[in-house]
């Protein structure tokens, strides 16, 4: 099984500032089965970035995905009081799925 | 508009059983494939099953494993989780998900609003 350690748990930023979140996994994940969500308090998770770098629909350009192999980002630009929240990245293998701890965004 | 809504939740004792439905629409149901994934309230997400566009193939978690089944009635529009010999580990919310393509185990777009199971005696 993948095991994915995100870091760091908890970042403290004002509007406006640049997130960079950290997802590392315990092996290769080869074709970057890698995808990210936001899950706001009191909402189900939302689907932000898949196959490592991909946006999923209606996802604005200021979220972007990057990293292969074992170290993937998920960078977030101009931050927005809206982008509060838990960010988790999740490995979709062939076997398995496996979320991160998840990184908690203080605005 | 994509709609999943999630039922069947509730309190049940240790060791006992649970079937948890998810009705869907606004989409072709048939083309897509569905997740389950739980929420312990204030922790981190945890995947506990898949099921491809036809119900052919299905993947699950290892802490669930021989114990949790997943199926779908295309016909129904329903995703379902039948749930035996349930733990107080398994106390958490439930969300049914439709993945973004016919996999069981693609990343998922859409998700419902989440059922809570409670397991205690």
């Amino acid at each position: 099984e993948v095991v994915l350690t995100q870091s760091p748990g908890t970042l403290s930023l004002s509007p406006g500032e640049t997130a960079t979140l950290s997802c590392r996994a315990s092996q290769n994940l080869g074709i970057n089965y890698l995808a990210w969500y936001q899950q706001r308090p009191g909402q189900a998770p939302r689907l932000l970035i898949y196959g490592a770098t991909t946006r999923a629909t209606d996802i604005p350009d200021r979220f972007r995905g990057g990293g292969s192999g074992t170290d993937f980002t998920l960078s977030i630009n101009r931050l927005e009081p809206q982008d509060f929240g838990v960010y988790y990245c999740q490995h979709y293998g062939s076997s398995d799925v496996t979320f991160g701890g998840g990184t908690r965004v203080e605005i | 508009e994509v709609q999943l809504v999630t039922s069947g939740g509730g309190v049940v004792r240790p060791g006992g059983s649970l079937r948890l439905s998810c009705a869907a629409s606004g989409f072709r149901f048939e083309e897509f494939g569905l997740s389950w994934v739980r929420q312990v309230p204030g922790k981190g997400l945890e995947w506990v099953s898949g099921i491809n566009f036809n119900g052919g193939s299905v993947g699950y978690g290892d802490s669930v494993k021989g114990r949790f089944t997943i199926s779908r009635d295309n016909a129904k529009n329903s995703l379902y989780l039948q749930m035996s010999s349930l733990r107080s580990e398994d106390t958490a919310f439930y969300f049914c998900s439709r993945n973004f393509n016919g996999g069981r185990n693609s990343p998922s777009d859409r998700w419902g609003q989440g059922t809570l199971v409670t397991v205690s005696s």
